[in-house]
């Protein structure tokens, strides 16, 4: 089945400064990887998503890029804001039909004044 | 505004006890899953229904237990709790077809005394 590994599992950034949280899964047929935001208490909330047929897709000061040969993908935010602070999933699926969400460990990140 | 809805948000239950979580969704998303997430762990698919097809991860106790009585509904049945089942359980939907985007409730806080 599909494994997903997240990397780093907690980052700490200034306000304005950028940053990228890393991923990689392990089976080939996956095509489908959402990026999940989680506030303490509160549920997963999709924040970006992108499809195998796709490299890179943006949205304002988020982006996130795919490699499927090497098969991992990345989730860059630039500018970060204390209200940019969560843990973030990222997710794999479609390898196994429907849409089975295997999810990442998680990164904490923290944006200081 | 609701679109998955959990209730109760937090249950406490006693060591054995049966325990039913239930979960509702106005979107008519034929794809309804369940996750179980422990603290600072990403979410961890116990099963998940496509219309009334059942389907079962490989790992998922025997202790759990699902029913979809309809579209809009799905319940998780927790048949004898041990402490180690105490989580936030998270329901999510998701249309037909693969890469599609999962819209998850609030969750569920069980704690098992």
């Amino acid at each position: 089945g599909e494994n997903v590994e997240q990397h780093p599992s907690t980052l700490s950034v200034q306000e304005g400064d950028s940053a990228v949280i890393k991923c990689t899964y392990s089976d080939s047929a996956s095509n489908y990887f959402p990026w999940y935001k989680q506030e303490l208490g509160k549920r997963p909330q999709l924040i970006i998503d992108i499809r195998s047929n796709v490299g890179e897709k943006k949205d304002q000061r988020i982006a996130v890029t795919l490699n499927k040969t090497a098969k991992h993908f990345s989730l860059h935010i630039t500018e970060t804001q204390p209200e940019d602070s969560a843990v973030y999933f990222c997710a794999a699926s479609g390898g196994g039909g429907y849409n089975k969400l295997i999810f990442g460990a998680g990164t904490r990140l923290a944006v200081h004044p | 505004d609701a679109m998955v809805i959990q209730n109760p948000r937090y249950q406490v239950t006693q060591f054995g006890k049966p325990v039913t979580l239930s979960c509702s969704q106005t979107l008519n998303h034929n794809v309804m899953y369940w996750y179980q997430q422990k603290s600072s762990q990403a979410p961890k698919l116990l099963f998940h229904y496509y219309d009334k097809d059942f389907n079962n991860e490989a790992d998922t106790p025997d202790n759990f237990q699902s029913r979809r009585p309809n579209t809009s509904f799905c319940f998780l049945d927790i048949r004898s709790p041990g402490l180690g089942d105490a989580a936030m359980y998270l329901c999510a939907t998701s249309r037909k077809g693969l890469n599609t985007e999962a819209f998850f409730g609030q969750g569920t806080r069980l704690t098992v005394v």
